[in-house]
């Protein structure tokens, strides 16, 4: 298994600001994901990071507002640009063994006001 | 797109077995099915896998049947720590593909 960590655990922002989460993995992953979860709602993903080259985004996901940096194959960071209250989320990291299981961090908790 | 199709909510007694259906009709040969588990303010736990033949570990059981269009997980003794929202998931165990949430089963354990 793998266990990742997310920080900040959670944070409060002001509005039009930028905030980085970076996340840690214990253990060598193929392959590294970041996802969103609006309040009350299910998990949307983000954008697959890949290491040492441009992150792949997803439909309605673009990297000047989402830019994703993985410098190696245990961390990644999301930067979520130019904030508004629409961005308040929680935001999850996930890594994926080889090409099975994946495995979520705790997620950060984004209040922007 | 979702490929699966979960109860929005369910409840289960304390002590007693949950078990979570998942339907899956459209199903691939290389598709895998995967459960995932969300409690409250934390991030998802995987749980089980599996292609076609039944699973268990430590957490759960994972019964697919033959046809592999449908599935259930099987909580043998659900306590009040189980409440939380499943995710029924499948995706091939192999390559770049993505795992893609759909809504799941809100399950709450009554004491």
């Amino acid at each position: 298994s793998a266990v990742i960590s997310q920080k900040p655990s959670r944070d409060i922002c002001q509005r039009g600001t930028s905030l980085t989460i970076q996340c840690q993995v214990d253990s060598q992953v193929t392959m590294m994901f970041w996802y969103r979860q609006q309040p009350g709602q299910s998990l949307t993903l983000i954008a697959t990071a890949n290491q040492g080259s441009e992150a792949t985004y997803e439909s309605g996901f673009v990297i000047d507002k989402f830019p994703i940096s993985r410098p190696n194959l245990t961390f990644s960071t999301l930067t979520v640009s130019n904030m508004s209250p629409e961005d308040s989320s929680i935001y999850l990291c996930s890594g994926r063994l080889g090409g099975d299981t994946q495995y979520f961090g705790p997620g950060t908790r984004l209040t922007v006001l | 797109d979702a490929k699966t199709t979960q109860p929005p909510s369910m409840d289960c007694a304390e002590g007693r077995a949950a078990n979570l259906p998942c339907n899956h009709s459209t199903i691939s040969g290389n598709e895998y099915v995967y459960w995932y588990r969300q409690i409250h303010s934390q991030g998802p736990q995987y749980i089980i896998h599996g292609l076609k033949n039944n699973e268990t570990n430590e957490m759960a059981s994972l019964i697919i049947t033959e046809d592999r269009k449908s599935s259930t997980l099987i909580l043998p003794h659900a306590t009040l720590r189980d409440t939380a929202v499943y995710y029924c998931i499948v995706r091939p165990n192999f390559g770049n593909e993505k795992l893609t949430f759909g809504t799941g089963t809100r399950l709450t354990i009554i004491p």
